[in-house]
């Protein structure tokens, strides 16, 4: 049974680039959420995809998108890259119509930007 | 505005002993806890969870209690071993359906043989 997969493991960017990071979610789970881990503090809920539309959104500013494909894997895109974009970013898969949709993380995208 | 807060940075423990871990939150609204675990150059795995209609969930060593009325939450180790040496994360959410996970930042545990 594969878990989430997340790709790439590490991504070092400069200031004003544009990143893309990848999910696949675990096996059976419909719904994938992005959360950005900064060192130190716990993950912070960026959005949640599910039936390839953007369900919910934290705090985070329309630099932060994603997309959600027809086979529930998603991507995050970044754009004009800050210095305190640099984190851990996680995504988390889950089933919404389970009885508990309990979310599954991946390893992480490490993203450093210089 | 820190909405869950886990105010012990870390904790040391010795092995077969009890390891408590807390967490504290502010809105009364939370339906849904989580704790995870962390270990370095890892996603959180996910441990053990309560819903609010609950105060206590047991999952082998491992029991979580929620106290409503305190909004507080304990997760027990016990008896802890070398291997629980991670960060754990409490996470909750205003529902169980579309879960938005709120956590907190974290306590790492050292269990020392």
């Amino acid at each position: 049974d594969a878990g989430v997969t997340q790709s790439p493991t590490h991504l070092i960017k400069t200031r004003g680039q544009q990143v893309t990071l990848r999910c696949s979610p675990k096996s059976g789970h419909d719904t994938v959420s992005w959360y950005q881990q900064a060192l130190g503090q716990g993950p912070q809920f960026i959005f949640q995809y599910y039936e390839e539309e953007e369900r919910q959104r934290g705090n985070f500013p329309d630099r932060f998108s994603g997309h959600q494909f027809p086979n529930y894997s998603s991507e995050l895109n970044v754009n004009a890259l800050l210095l305190g974009d640099s984190a851990l970013y996680l995504c988390a898969s889950s089933l919404v119509s389970g009885s508990t949709d309990t979310q599954y993380f991946g390893p992480g995208t490490r993203l450093t930007v210089l | 505005d820190q909405q869950v807060k886990q105010n012990s940075p870390s904790l040391s423990v010795q092995e077969g002993r009890i390891s408590i871990l807390n967490c504290d939150y502010t809105n009364s609204m939370f339906d849904y806890f989580l704790w995870y675990k962390k270990y370095p150059a890892e996603g959180p795995t996910f441990l053990i969870s309560i819903s609010s209609i609950k105060d206590k969930n047991e999952d082998g060593r491992f029991t979580v209690f929620l106290n409503k009325s305190a909004k507080h939450l304990s997760l027990h180790i016990v008896p802890s071993q070398p291997g629980d040496s991670a960060v754990y994360f409490c996470a909750v959410s205003p529902n169980t359906g579309f879960q938005k996970l709120v956590f907190g930042t974290g306590t790492r545990l050292l269990v020392s043989p």
